[in-house]
């Protein structure tokens, strides 16, 4: 089935804790996205990737970090995870940057 | 804070038409963005404007004026399925999306 894929579905997690949100497409799109969405606020870029092999950072990239080492894969790392990164985590993806993203189904992550 | 503003909530009848507005100030514009999130999934894409003027796509419309900063959703007969929330995301010089904080549409019957 075409699309994005993300997992796990939800996590909770003690604070401290190293923790990578996985995001898989299988649509060839050249550009893909992380974004954290929270209660009263829109959709925030945390890291972008344009092409494989290169990152940029979004509007929220503090306690993150990515990797695009192929173009179908881009993970999400919190290498110590504290309470405020409690939220919806979304990766998406487009065939180039200019073009409409498509959104995976989500990672519900908790920190305790 | 996020230079783009869209209503929170918003109430309609079944059938009806319903208006949602978004302004935005920005300098750099590569077009304008809707979405639709059912509560608990993702966003899917509804429509996108780069010029000024409607685009009808069945239901729905959006329009776009890029001198007002302006674009609304326009839905028409409205279904209870439509019961979800809208977000608008204008697309920066940068080719980054900027987003509102989405507006909650409640259809009653």
């Amino acid at each position: 089935i075409a699309g994005i894929t993300q997992a796990p579905t939800s996590q909770i997690l003690a604070a401290g804790r190293r923790m990578t949100l996985r995001c898989t497409q299988d649509m060839r799109h050249n550009a893909m996205y992380w974004y954290r969405q929270d209660l009263g606020l829109g959709l925030r870029l945390i890291h972008y990737s344009n092409t494989a092999g290169t990152t940029g950072k979004g509007e929220v990239p503090d306690g993150y970090s990515v990797s695009r080492a192929n173009t179908d894969d881009f993970p999400l790392t919190l290498a110590s995870a504290v309470p405020s990164q409690t939220s919806v985590y979304f990766c998406a993806s487009s065939d180039s940057p200019e073009d409409t993203q498509y959104f995976g189904p989500g990672t519900r992550l908790t920190v305790l | 804070g996020q230079n783009i503003d869209q209503p929170t909530e918003m109430t309609a009848t079944e059938g009806a038409i319903v208006q949602i507005n978004c302004t935005y100030q920005t300098s750099g514009f590569n077009g304008l963005f809707w979405y639709q999130q059912h509560a608990g999934e993702a966003p899917t894409f509804l429509s996108y404007n780069v010029l000024d003027g409607l685009e009808e796509k069945g239901r729905f419309s959006s329009f776009l004026s890029r001198s007002k900063g302006y674009s609304y959703l326009l839905l028409k007969e409205l279904q209870m399925k439509d019961s979800a929330s809208y977000l608008c995301a204008y697309m920066d010089s940068n080719y980054q999306l900027i987003w509102g904080a989405g507006t909650k549409l409640i259809i009653k019957p």
